[in-house]
């Protein structure tokens, strides 16, 4: 099952911040948060993780808070093309190197 | 960055019949490939994971003999759909964790859409 809780969908106008939270209460130490989007009918896409600290690359921030229970990915400036299914995910941690897929956020940026 | 070739994109095929599907690692060596399918909005469902050189560990619920995967080397894994029905129409998706391990990530192939007819 998956350990992460997300709403279900989002809305965002053109060129705001998107935040999307994520719920991930059951994590461990050693865990890492993944994030990827995906655009219809096509292959997930990579984000972002993280395990601490605050993460930043070119595509988006990742804030984890101190008790890692939760986190929040940070689409700066979103655009019409970030309309998406956003997957948070916590690795599986028996180190399978599974990820397991819970239901997403659909964010959709309007004009 | 890391790339994965999924191919075909998309195939129909009448029931009875069998599909390949192949899942490629083009700039990296990957020990361990996914497999996922995903029905229309719904999330991706893990189906099996591929190890280079040994058998796949399916997921609960998912018929080893009707979902055959082999991973005959570090860059290659294939999924066949045998004997396909109509309920196995649903998009494909394979992932490939590059085999140094560690934070690198896991890419994901573009998909196979399969329609059985």
């Amino acid at each position: 099952d998956a350990k992460t809780t997300q709403p279900p969908s989002m809305d965002c106008a053109e060129g705001r911040a998107a935040n999307l939270p994520c719920n991930h209460s059951t994590i461990s130490g050693n865990e890492y948060v993944y994030w990827y989007r995906q655009i219809h009918s096509q292959g997930p896409q990579y984000i972002i993780h993280g395990l601490k600290n605050n993460e930043t690359n070119e595509m988006a921030s990742l804030i984890i808070t101190e008790d890692r229970k939760s986190s929040t990915l940070i689409l700066p400036h979103a655009t019409l093309r970030d309309t998406a299914v956003y997957y948070c995910i916590v690795r599986v941690p028996n180190n399978t190197d599974k990820l397991i897929f819970g239901t997403g956020t659909r964010l959709q940026v309007f004009p | 960055g890391a790339v994965v070739s999924q191919h075909p994109s998309r195939v129909i095929c009448k029931s009875g019949t069998s599909v390949k599907i192949e899942c490629r690692s083009l700039d990296f060596q990957a020990t361990t490939m996914f497999w996922y399918r995903q029905f229309p909005k719904k999330s991706l469902m893990l189906m099996a994971t591929s190890n280079e050189g040994s058998k796949a560990t399916y997921e609960q619920g998912v018929e080893k003999d009707k979902f055959l995967i082999n991973h005959a080397s570090l860059t290659l894994s294939t999924l066949t759909v045998t004997s396909a029905h109509p309920e196995d129409s649903s998009f494909y998706i394979c992932s490939a964790r590059d085999a140094r391990g560690g934070n690198y990530g896991y890419t994901f192939g573009s998909g196979t859409r399969l329609t059985v007819v």
